[in-house]
């Protein structure tokens, strides 16, 4: 089993970057790809990206402009970086896993945190 | 992008009868679709991969079918646990993930 959890700022400034972390405990060596994904009112779940275990990423087109992963695996975690905000990037992020290639699916969660993006 | 629709977008179903979920896809994904349960406050929990197999705790009476656009979830016996937000996601392109808007369950 592996448990995910996220931390973060709750409030960015419009046009200003966010960045967020996923710290991983657990059995991570089973994990294959480690991923993002958000929740917004208006546009529901949406898949933000992902990174290996050997740091290759991919990214949904839609985001890709602003997006960057990275991961530190010797403190178990992994980051995400999404530049030029806007009030549509206000959701809840969530960590998650993806357990085998192939399997593009996500199989382990974190709770979840709230981003906010006002002035 | 795959565009995956859901419906219908609440589903109202009495104790211990059948709710029936629909989820099509914009174009053949195979069985490459995933299901989720979220409750509210929660994060989504994986229910069925492959369209049809359960994940790991997933109760016998929740079953997944379908292939190609078509896909449906089944819970056979409603109870006050299964109250939630089911969304449908499709992996058959891998880079570019994308999920259904969602059917939410109530219990009459």
């Amino acid at each position: 089993q592996v448990q995910l959890q996220e931390s973060g700022p709750g409030l960015v400034k419009p046009s200003e970057t966010l960045s967020l972390t996923c710290t991983v405990s657990g059995d991570s060596s089973s994990r294959f790809y480690w991923t993002w994904i958000r929740q917004t009112a208006g546009k529901g779940l949406e898949w933000i990206g992902r990174i290996s275990g050997s740091g290759s990423t991919d990214y949904n087109p839609s985001l890709k402009s602003r997006v960057t992963m990275s991961r530190d695996t010797s403190k178990n975690q992994f980051s995400l970086r999404l530049t030029s905000l806007t009030a549509a990037d206000t959701a809840i992020y969530y960590c998650a896993t993806i357990g085998a290639p192939g399997r593009w699916y996500f199989d382990s969660w974190g709770q979840g945190t709230h981003v906010t993006v006002s002035p | 992008d795959i565009v995956m629709t859901q419906s219908p977008a609440t589903l109202s179903v009495s104790p211990g009868e059948r709710a029936t979920l629909s989820c099509r896809a914009s174009q053949s994904i195979s069985s490459n679709l995933a299901w989720y349960q979220q409750k509210p406050g929660q994060a989504p929990r994986l229910l069925i991969y492959g369209a049809s197999t359960r994940a790991t705790g997933i109760p016998d009476r929740i079953s997944g079918s379908g292939s190609g656009t078509e896909f449906t979830l089944t819970i056979s016996s409603l109870q006050s646990q299964d109250s939630a937000v089911y969304y449908c996601q499709q992996y058959g392109d891998w880079q570019s993930l994308t999920f259904g808007g969602g059917t939410k369950v109530e219990i009459k």
